[in-house]
């Protein structure tokens, strides 16, 4: 596709409970981050990827969350047990390995998953 | 660690008149890039300009234009004739040029456009 995509774009859950998120990155990037937005505020960074390999996962709250990119493409955020403090907009981000030129060093969005933890 | 902060949650402009938003950061590197993004309320965010280190030019995308101070580590974003389009919210960021995970926004300054 042409943009980021994420899904599903809205979540209702209840506490406890585990959920999934999905992200399907621009074709042909690399490297894939994982945000968590509250509202009115700027993304928080959670974790990121390059391909398969995670990178980076000391934003991660808590043990409750992970991450994953078996094929270096799809990635999966995995909530388990979720609390009502979990209830944001995650945001997944995606950007080509480091090239000559700008382009390669912009990240890209999709337009969030938001979770609302009852 | 690096730290971005932007000092206006809400700035006001009337259409067609000129507006700049303020971004200050934190760091002790000296290769980094820095990056306006826009969200409108849709919530997609919108990369609006970005901004080398190395460079001493200041980056220009048509109506936008930044103002990089790089001793005083400042990078403002000016909005030329403001256009009703371009409310939204408007996030300053920061990244390592050595640490490709290490993005970090600002809170966020929302931009309303009066008519």
């Amino acid at each position: 596709g042409a943009g980021v995509s994420q899904s599903p774009r809205y979540k209702v859950t209840k506490r406890g409970q585990d959920v999934a998120l999905r992200c399907d990155p621009i074709s042909g990037h690399v490297s894939l981050y994982w945000y968590r937005q509250a509202l009115g505020q700027g993304p928080e960074f959670l974790t990121y990827f390059n391909y398969e390999a995670q990178q980076d996962k000391s934003g991660l709250p808590n043990d409750r969350f992970s991450a994953e990119r078996p094929e270096g493409s799809i990635s999966t955020l995995t909530i388990q047990r979720t609390e009502q403090r979990d209830s944001a907009m995650y945001r997944c981000a995606s950007s080509a390995m480091r090239t000559a030129g700008a382009q390669g060093e912009t990240q890209y969005f999709g337009p969030g998953t938001r979770l609302l933890v009852l | 660690a690096q730290t971005v902060t932007q000092s206006q949650p809400e700035m006001s402009v009337q259409e067609a008149e000129t507006v700049t938003l303020s971004c200050t950061y934190d760091t002790s590197e000296s290769d980094y890039y820095l990056f306006w993004y826009k969200q409108p309320p849709s919530r997609q965010m919108i990369l609006v300009i970005r901004q080398e280190a190395y460079k001493q030019q200041n980056a220009t995308e048509n109506r936008f234009s930044v103002n990089f101070q790089k001793a005083a580590k400042s990078f403002s974003l000016k909005i030329s004739d403001s256009q009703l389009g371009d409310a939204a919210m408007y996030f300053c960021a920061y990244r390592s040029a050595s640490n490709n995970n290490d993005m970090r926004f600002g809170a966020g300054t929302r931009l309303t456009v009066k008519p």
